[in-house]
């Protein structure tokens, strides 16, 4: 599975911007970037996703590097409830028959402590 | 729709047992998926569904794992002769369709401690 890199933890202050970086240089043509979070005791949920242009939505922006090794991940303001793991994932399309693209894989994320 | 479901959120049993869980996805979609995510890291795939038809089984689903979505609608994880290496939170998540733009919606899980 392509891999991707992102620190391990971050720490902002409430109502601040915060820019979550993730670097896939092994990135493929066709690899979709998708983040989601995870709010402490609750499953994943699915925040943004893009494959070349830069993407906004209500939740936040993805913006992505023109060679697409690497991408960032923007909450505008951040709250308190936006403490949470923010994990990068490459969803490929190569892989066995039928394709590895059904399935997200999670690395560690990014711990996101936000600061009252 | 009130999302994924998964049933229950906690179990506790012996080591030895036999425990079986059950998720629901969201009603139209045909995909469903089992992770396990333990202390500090991110959820690992087990399996996945398309329809009734399981795909794929990762490596870390030994013999004592086994997954059935029976009518491609809820679909069952059991662990038979559990370990307490099995304790773990169980995660399900569903998607719609197969194109990689596609997001898959995540249940709450179900925490399982072996003791």
């Amino acid at each position: 599975d392509a891999k991707t890199t992102q620190p391990n933890s971050m720490e902002s202050n409430e109502e601040e911007p915060v820019h979550l970086p993730c670097n896939h240089s092994t990135i493929s043509g066709t690899d979709y970037i998708h983040w989601y979070r995870q709010l402490p005791s609750q499953g994943p949920e699915y925040v943004i996703h893009g494959l070349t242009s830069n993407v906004n939505n209500r939740m936040a922006s993805l913006a992505i590097a023109e060679d697409r090794k690497s991408s960032t991940l923007i909450l505008h303001r951040a709250t308190l409830r936006d403490a949470a793991v923010y994990y990068c994932i490459l969803r490929v399309t190569r892989g066995n028959s039928g394709g590895s693209n059904y399935k997200l894989t999670f690395g560690k994320g990014t711990l996101l402590t936000v600061n009252p | 729709d009130t999302g994924v479901s998964q049933d229950p959120r906690h179990k506790i049993t012996k080591r030895g047992q036999n425990v079986t869980f059950r998720c629901d996805p969201i009603s139209e979609h045909n995909r469903l998926y089992w992770y396990r995510q333990t202390l500090g890291q991110g959820p690992e795939f087990l399996t996945y569904f398309q329809n009734e038809a399981q795909l794929e089984k990762s490596r870390l689903l030994s013999d004592r794992f086994s997954a059935e979505r029976p009518k491609g609608s809820f679909s069952t994880l059991e662990i038979q002769r559990t370990e307490q290496g099995d304790s773990a939170m169980y995660l399900c998540a569903s998607s719609l369709g197969t194109a990689m733009n596609t997001e898959a919606f995540f249940g709450q899980g179900t925490r399982l401690t072996v003791v």
